[in-house]
């Protein structure tokens, strides 16, 4: 899992609830990616970003925020608006001239 | 959307044997990888192939790219009950306005019996 730690592994929330995942990383990366992978599915992205206090939309942004305000850390919020967000989610981070990602260890988030 | 298509969704072996699963994408791409994913953990890196490469070796695995047809191949040799696992290829787009995204594919579950 390289050098990105993800917290916690696992997360229970009631509905109507926002809960924040961690994800750091002292790879010193610039770009930091949030996939959501759901039972025998592949990725989808959700936001990335590619440089500090920036970032873009992904495939799947509705009911997520997220923020970049340091190069090490990009945390994902995942918003009473969002659906269906039992899934598990990865956070990845790239250095700039690869096309390498590199991967945590997932948060598995179950909402109740 | 997701651009790459696995085939076969899974895949039951023999240590020993070897291993193919196939990949397919729909646009031009600057490179495609394959990614490792060992159950509810994260995806690990194992090849990446550029565009203007036909094919590709590391250990094991050995990775072809075909882009008149759009699809690669992951073939792992001599298969071990360790290399259970999915599979996944993504392919890195050529379009200028942003090479630093990755497209997953839906993966391939490979199950190597002792």
């Amino acid at each position: 899992d390289g050098g990105i730690t993800q917290s916690p592994k696992y997360l229970f929330r009631k509905e109507g609830q926002n809960v924040t995942l961690s994800c750091e990383q002292n790879l010193n990366h610039d770009a930091m990616y949030w996939y959501r992978q759901d039972p025998g599915q592949g990725l989808r992205l959700i936001y990335y970003s590619q440089i500090v206090n920036d970032f873009q939309k992904g495939d799947i942004a509705e009911g997520y925020s997220v923020s970049r305000e340091k190069k090490e850390s990009f945390p994902l919020t995942v918003t009473s608006a969002q659906k269906n967000p039992t899934a598990f989610y990865l956070c990845a981070s790239m250095g700039s001239g690869t096309d390498t990602q590199y991967f945590g260890p997932g948060t598995r988030l179950t909402v109740l | 959307s997701q651009q790459g298509e696995e085939d076969p969704q899974a895949l039951s072996i023999q240590e020993g044997e070897n291993a193919t699963m196939n990949c397919s994408y729909k646009t031009s791409i600057n490179n495609l990888q394959w990614y490792r994913q060992n159950s509810g953990r994260g995806l690990v890196h194992l090849i990446l192939i550029r565009s203007n490469e036909r094919e590709k070796h590391s250990g094991r695995l050995r990775v072809t790219l075909d882009t008149s047809k759009k699809s690669s191949s992951l073939l792992i040799t001599a298969s071990r009950a360790a290399d259970t696992a999915s599979y996944f290829c993504a392919t890195a787009s050529s379009r200028a306005y942003n090479t630093d995204k990755l497209i997953f594919g839906t993966g391939t579950r490979l199950q190597v019996f002792p």
